[in-house]
């Protein structure tokens, strides 16, 4: 069946600018998460979303990073003033619920100039 | 919060030799922990994990351990295979699962 996708898959914007990169889980997953991994380094937690509970923001880096789930499908992580230091890749991972296996999507890799 | 180190960050070695991969985690509370490996220019996959009720789990070439006293868990590659080349990271949860943290990760080498 279908994986997890990501849109777009590559995003270049000028530093101030605002990014919306989207997520799509496989069907049925009820928890999304959101990661970034910076070049050479590991993934950084960025939010977990369960079902139609309030979702966990707790490892958001700073208040110009937001993100929504839809009908408890699809996510949408906006980065808002955009910075250098927001170059990364940007990844989503789904799973039936809480601590099972992650599939991951392929990831956007954001490039702030 | 979770605090997970991984050790080491590069490893290279023969292959057919094995490879042994260590993580330390912070919180007693945590007990799922999974292995991820990235191939360069791929998303994450896992390719196993273990809870905090047993001890060592095995999936033919890879096993891994976990102390729960000591707070660590280690993946074991044997008859490493040129395939085995990636970036791997272990992580560690709780039951909620709300939140995964992540190891930097370890860049292993198989060298043919």
């Amino acid at each position: 069946g279908a994986g997890v996708s990501q849109s777009p898959s590559n995003k270049v914007t000028e530093k101030g600018k605002d990014v919306e990169l989207r997520c799509d889980p496989i069907s049925g997953h009820t928890a999304l998460y959101w990661y970034r991994q910076s070049l050479g380094q590991g993934l950084e937690f960025l939010i977990y979303f369960q079902g139609n509970s309030a979702p966990d923001k707790s490892g958001l880096p700073s208040d110009r990073f937001s993100a929504e789930r839809t009908g408890g499908s699809v996510s949408t992580l906006t980065i808002q003033r955009t910075q250098q230091e927001d170059s990364a890749v940007y990844l989503c991972a789904s799973s039936y619920s809480g601590p099972l296996e992650q599939y991951f999507g392929p990831g956007t890799r954001l490039t702030v100039t | 919060g979770e605090n997970v180190e991984q050790h080491p960050s590069t490893l290279s070695v023969q292959e057919g030799d094995s490879a042994v991969i260590k993580c330390t985690y912070s919180d007693s509370a945590s007990n799922y922990f999974p292995w991820y490996k990235q191939e360069l220019g791929k998303r994450p996959q896992l390719i196993i994990d273990i809870r905090s009720n047993v001890g060592e789990k095995k999936d033919q070439r890879i096993a891994v351990t976990l102390n729960k006293t000591a707070k660590h868990f280690s993946l074991h590659i044997t008859e490493t295979q040129p395939e085995d080349s990636a970036v791997y990271f272990c992580a560690a949860s709780t039951n909620t699962g709300n939140q995964f943290y992540f190891g930097t990760g370890t860049s292993l080498t198989v060298i043919p």
